[in-house]
Parts: C-alpha cells; structure tokens; sequence
C-alpha cells in the first residue's frame, strides 16, 4: 500500500514571501502521478499541480513549483510570491497510474499573514 | 461546465439514525468517488465507481455503509446505523476515468452525529 506523510502540521509565511512545503511517498511502483491540492475553508478540493513520475522535469503553474526527487521519494510545493487567498489546507496525494483513487496525506495548514 | 453537486452541506443526526447523501458528478464523467475526511485528517476512499460498476471498496464499512451508482450517473452513500465516529465531511470526486484528467471534487457534506 502507498503511504504519504507531510511532516509539517502547520506553516506560516508572510505575504510576497515564499514557502515550501513538504511531502514524501512510499510505493513499489515506477509510474504514478503525484498532485497537491489546496482545500480552502469552503471545503471544496482545488488541484494545484501535478506531476507525472516518468516525467523528469518539475511542473510548474504560475506561482507554484515542485521539486521531485523520485528516488528519494520526495515531492515538495514551493509556492513563491505568497498571497492571502492561499491560506487553506493544502494536501499531497498519490495515484498509480492504472485506475485507482487519489490517497492523500494529512495535510499542511498554511497561514499567509499581510 | 457545471462542477461536482453534493446534498445537503450539513446534516446533523443521532446516533443509530440512517442518512443519505446524493452526489452528481460532471456529466461525461465516468469514475465517481467518495471519501470521508475526519477533521485533521486527509480524506480516505470509502468507494470508486466506474460507471455503474464497483471498482474498489476495500475501505467502505459494509456493515452500515452502502453505495450505489445507478444507470453510472448520480449516487448515494447511506450510513445505516449511524455511529459517533462517523462525524465527518463526505466528499464526491469524478474524473473522466480511471487515471485520466483531473478529479474534480464537491464540496462535500458534514455529517455531525451526536
């Protein structure tokens, strides 16, 4: 079974500044995705960013970056230029890539203070 | 495009009552799943659809738990008897398939039993 820890209960980062979160994985298998979700206080899950295991290169939307180690089985969030809106809970999850259902962390809760 | 329906937002109910709650994922969307998420906690699969079709159910407490997805559009998950340890937020993901796009989420129900 595939476990995925985020060591880091809460967070805070002041506005304009960057933070970055973390996340490590365990599995056997060689090709899965990875995702970071953002879940604000309405409750609805939001993606944030993906990364596909085989591919090499760190995704990147916007503001928010990841660094994949894949044999260190680490997978971290940087988000830079923090803004208030991006206060929310935010969660790693891993999916094999043969049909199965997203299985998330416990989740970081991230404070963006002015 | 319409998002993932949940209904209703909050329930609250005494322990041993029954409850159900409806989900309509994104039309066109093929895989359905529901996950409970117990405050402080990630959100746990309880049950993948695809289709009308079980695909996994390993996590779903089948002694008061129950899913259906009939004709693989809208489903409902009952709790019957209910328990105190159930209090949490029930979310409703759909993706296009299995391993396919990105799983859009509700916003979920929070079920408080007392």
């Amino acid at each position: 079974a595939q476990t995925v820890t985020q060591s880091q209960p809460e967070m805070s980062v002041q506005e304009a500044e960057t933070v970055t979160l973390s996340c490590t994985y365990d599995t056997s298998e060689n090709n899965y995705y990875l995702f970071w979700y953002k879940q604000p206080p309405s409750r609805q899950m939001i993606l944030v960013i993906r990364q596909e295991a085989y591919k090499q290169q760190n995704a990147t939307e916007n503001r928010f970056s990841v660094n994949f180690q894949k044999a260190a089985k680490s997978f971290s969030l940087k988000i830079s230029d923090s803004q208030l809106g991006d206060t929310a809970m935010y969660f790693c999850a891993f999916m094999k890539l043969s049909g199965y259902a997203l299985n998330f962390g416990k989740g970081t809760s991230l404070l963006v203070t002015p | 495009e319409a998002g993932v329906a949940q209904s209703p937002r909050y329930k609250i109910i005494e322990k041993r009552q029954s409850v159900a709650f409806w989900c309509n994922p994104i039309s066109g969307h093929a895989t359905l799943y529901w996950y409970q998420q117990i405050l402080g906690q990630g959100p746990k699969l309880l049950i993948q659809f695809q289709n009308n079709g079980v695909v996994d159910d390993s996590q779903l407490p089948k002694d008061r738990f129950s899913a259906e997805r009939l004709k693989g559009v809208d489903s409902t998950l009952k709790i019957q008897p209910a328990k105190l340890e159930d209090s949490a937020v029930y979310l409703c993901a759909s993706t296009e398939g299995p391993s396919l796009g990105e799983a859009f989420f509700g916003q979920g129900t929070r079920l408080t039993v007392v």
